[in-house]
């Protein structure tokens, strides 16, 4: 238990659904993260969030959509998701503008687009 | 910007040889130097850290020194188990380039038969 938690586990989707994962930390961190990571590849940076910024990856695909209500919660809302996009996405958190701490990580959400 | 390079795996080992992943970083300044272990169907946990020159980290028996001189930080461990068996990321944040984002290397499988 890394103090990240997200939901669901396991997802699978048609591409014409909308869903939404759902991240959470009560760790007092004030980033978030979503990573994608996909069989044979690195971990991509999607999106970040902290108190200063929020940082895009400019090759993300405009059908995933972040959303952080507050520094405990972080969203990423999916629609007409593509079966490439399978793939397990890993939210994480971490001290922000105290870059010598390290990220926490969930256990990831394993995401199946049929 | 700043990056990471780790050897490409997969390294496949017998129970109880040495382990050595190597692990060599450009960025500005003194960042924070990680690695990450993650296990199947798991997200990333913080195996150890350094963060400043000639720091060693260590924990379950795996080590790593901050070398600043040849920008390293290799990951050694003296007697593998099988259950040691997983992916191993190196990363760092908090360079003087000013990014708290970690940025990874592209993972070392390590796969241990008894």
């Amino acid at each position: 238990e890394t103090g990240v938690t997200q939901t669901p586990r396991h997802l699978v989707m048609g591409m014409t659904n909308k869903k939404s994962l759902k991240c959470e930390q009560h760790l007092g961190h004030n980033a978030m993260y979503w990573y994608k990571q996909s069989a044979k590849k690195p971990l991509e940076l999607m999106f970040v969030y902290s108190l200063e910024e929020r940082v895009e990856n400019n090759s993300v695909p405009s059908r995933f959509s972040p959303e952080c209500p507050n520094s405990s919660h972080l969203f990423l809302h999916l629609h007409t998701l593509q079966p490439e996009d399978s793939a397990l996405y890993l939210c994480a958190s971490s001290y922000g503008r105290r870059g010598n701490t390290e990220a926490f990580f969930g256990q990831g959400t394993r995401l199946t687009v049929v | 910007g700043d990056s990471v390079t780790q050897m490409e795996g997969p390294v496949t080992l017998s129970e109880e040889a040495f382990l050595t992943i190597n692990c060599t970083y450009t960025a500005t300044g003194y960042p924070s130097l990680f690695w990450y272990v993650q296990y199947p169907g798991e997200g990333l946990q913080l195996l150890l850290k350094a963060t400043k020159a000639d720091d060693k980290g260590s924990n379950k028996g795996f080590e790593a020194t901050y070398r600043k001189e040849t920008t390293s930080f290799h990951l050694e461990k003296g007697s593998v188990q099988v259950s040691d068996s997983a992916v191993y990321f190196c990363a760092l944040s908090g360079s003087s380039g000013g990014s708290y984002i970690p940025t990874f290397g592209r993972g070392t499988s390590l796969i241990v038969h008894p």
